[in-house]
């Protein structure tokens, strides 16, 4: 199956600093997505980005599908940001989504 | 409220009972999951369904029984819950190959 491989496994960060979180995976994938695991444990979704690039407010994500990665930029960060940031990919066609080990972010005010 | 919901938040139950959680939505999505999340491994996948009535197994389905008779509804039943199924449950749902999963908020059930 696929492997997908995120860096760095934990950051701390003051608040209003930048971030980039990344995801490496195996093979092709044919969804790739970002996710937000806050305090409470919701598994929020930040974005849908199999290749190319998105933007919404200070987050923003690319997906190089050619070198099989993935890059969460987070700007100004705020201490809401905090929690773990998983990227999660499917092989293909495929419905099993894989799961990354997630990079747990702490922003200290 | 439109969106994916999961009942119950919380559960404790006793080694050995049935325990059934339930997941909801109002997309219409064709497919729906099943993931447990446990320190150490990560969100594993249980058992997902493409449409109402087709059902497929995950990566950890053994002590599992799902059921699809409505497009809306999902549920997942332990059998005879041991402690090794104490984790928390998250349901998932996605229009179609090509679109992202959207979670929902998860039980976290503890078996004693």
């Amino acid at each position: 199956g696929i492997q997908v491989e995120q860096s760095p496994p934990d950051l701390i960060l003051q608040e209003g600093a930048n971030s980039t979180l990344r995801c490496n995976f195996s093979d092709s994938v044919n969804n790739l997505q970002w996710f937000h695991q806050n305090p409470w444990g919701q598994l929020i979704n930040l974005f849908y980005i199999p290749s190319g690039t998105k933007q919404n407010g200070r987050l923003s994500a690319t997906t190089v599908a050619t070198e099989r990665y993935s890059l969460l930029y987070i700007s100004s960060s705020q201490t809401t940001d905090s929690g773990v940031y998983f990227c999660a990919a499917t092989l293909g066609a495929g419905n099993m989504l894989t799961f990354g080990g997630g990079t747990r972010l702490m922003v200290k005010p | 409220d439109a969106g994916i919901t999961q009942s119950p938040r919380y559960k404790i139950t006793e080694t050995g009972r049935q325990v059934t959680l339930m997941c909801h939505q109002t997309w219409s999505h064709s497919y729906m999951f099943w993931y447990r999340q446990d320190l150490g491994h990560g969100l594993r996948l249980i058992y997902y369904s493409a449409a109402a009535d087709i059902t497929d197994k995950g990566e950890v389905p053994d002590g599992y029984v799902v059921s699809r008779s409505k497009t809306e509804n999902f549920p997942l039943t332990l059998e005879s819950a041991t402690r090794s199924q104490t984790s928390v449950y998250f349901c998932a749902s996605r229009q179609g190959t090509n679109y992202g999963y959207t979670f929902g908020s998860g039980t976290r059930l503890t078996v004693v």
